[in-house]
C-alpha cells in the first residue's frame, strides 16, 4: 500500500512554455501533499505543502506565481510550472502521507524530471 | 532552527560490511522524529526506518538500525551486512512544522559498496 506516483516522468520543454505535473496517491487519500524540488547530487528542497480544498502554502523564496499548486482532490495534486526557464530544469518529487501510516512517514512518487530548452 | 547535517559526502564500503552513516540534528522541539531514506540512482525515495524523539530504544528494520544518541544530537544509520543494491545516495530527515509534517533534509551520503 501507500504508492504515490507522478506523471510524467520526463518531460523536456520550451523556454517560455508551462508544464503541469501530476501527483496522485493511489491506494490512499492525502489532505495534505508536498512538492519538492532536487537538483543533481544535492538534497531535496521543500517548494510547498499542498492542502485539498485550500491554497498551497510555499516555503521562504519560493515564488508561488512561478510554481502554482493545486489539490484538487484528496487524491490529486498538481504543479504548474508556468513560463519555464532553463533554471527551471530539476527533479521535482511529491509525497504525502497516508492517515494512519506507522510512523506518519511520507511516501514519495517516483519523480519528474523537468528539462526547459 | 531546524537543521540536518550529514558530513559525509561519500562513503565505500566492502560487500558484507557493516557501515554507519552520520546524521546530526539541531532543533529545539521536545518532539520530532528522524527518518532515512535511501535514494537509488532512479530516483524515488525510499523509507527505511523512523526514530521518535520519545522512543527508549533504537529502532531496527532488518539490516537498518538506528544509533540514536539523543544528549548528542545524533541519529546514526548503521547498515549491516552490506549488499551491491546497498549503493545509493542516503538522506536523513527531520519532522518539523506546526503539525509535524514537513520533513527537513541532510544534504545526504552517496555510500558505495564494493564487492
Amino acid at each position: 500500500g501507500a504508492v504515490v506516483s507522478q506523471h510524467p516522468s520526463r518531460v523536456i520543454c520550451k523556454s517560455g512554455t508551462s508544464v503541469k505535473i501530476e501527483c496522485r496517491s493511489l491506494d490512499f487519500q492525502a489532505t495534505t501533499m508536498f512538492w519538492y524540488r532536487q537538483f543533481p547530487k544535492k538534497s531535496l528542497m521543500l517548494m510547498a505543502t499542498s492542502n485539498e480544498g485550500s491554497k498551497a502554502t510555499y516555503e521562504q523564496g519560493v515564488e508561488k506565481d512561478k510554481f502554482l499548486i493545486n489539490h484538487a482532490s484528496l487524491t490529486l495534486s498538481t504543479l504548474t510550472v508556468t513560463s519555464a526557464h532553463p533554471e527551471d530544469s530539476s527533479f521535482y518529487i511529491c509525497s504525502a502521507s497516508p492517515s494512519g501510516s506507522r510512523y506518519n512517514e511520507q511516501f514519495f512518487g517516483p519523480g519528474t524530471r523537468l528539462t526547459v530548452l | 532552527a531546524q537543521k540536518i547535517t550529514q558530513t559525509q559526502p561519500g562513503m565505500f564500503v566492502q560487500e558484507k560490511e557493516a557501515v554507519t552513516l552520520d546524521c546530526t540534528y539541531d532543533t529545539s522541539d521536545q518532539s520530532y522524529g528522524l527518518f532515512w531514506y535511501k535514494q537509488p540512482s532512479s530516483g524515488e525515495m525510499i523509507f527505511l526506518i523512523y526514530q521518535g524523539s520519545y522512543d527508549e530504544q533504537n529502532a531496527t528494520e532488518g539490516r537498518y538500525s538506528l544509533n540514536f544518541q539523543k544528549a548528542r544530537k545524533s541519529a546514526n544509520l548503521v547498515i549491516s551486512a552490506s549488499q551491491l543494491g546497498d549503493s545509493a545516495m542516503y538522506f536523513c530527515a527531520m519532522r518539523v512544522g506546526q503539525y509535524g509534517n514537513k520533513l527537513v533534509f541532510g544534504a545526504g551520503t552517496i555510500l558505495r559498496v564494493k564487492s
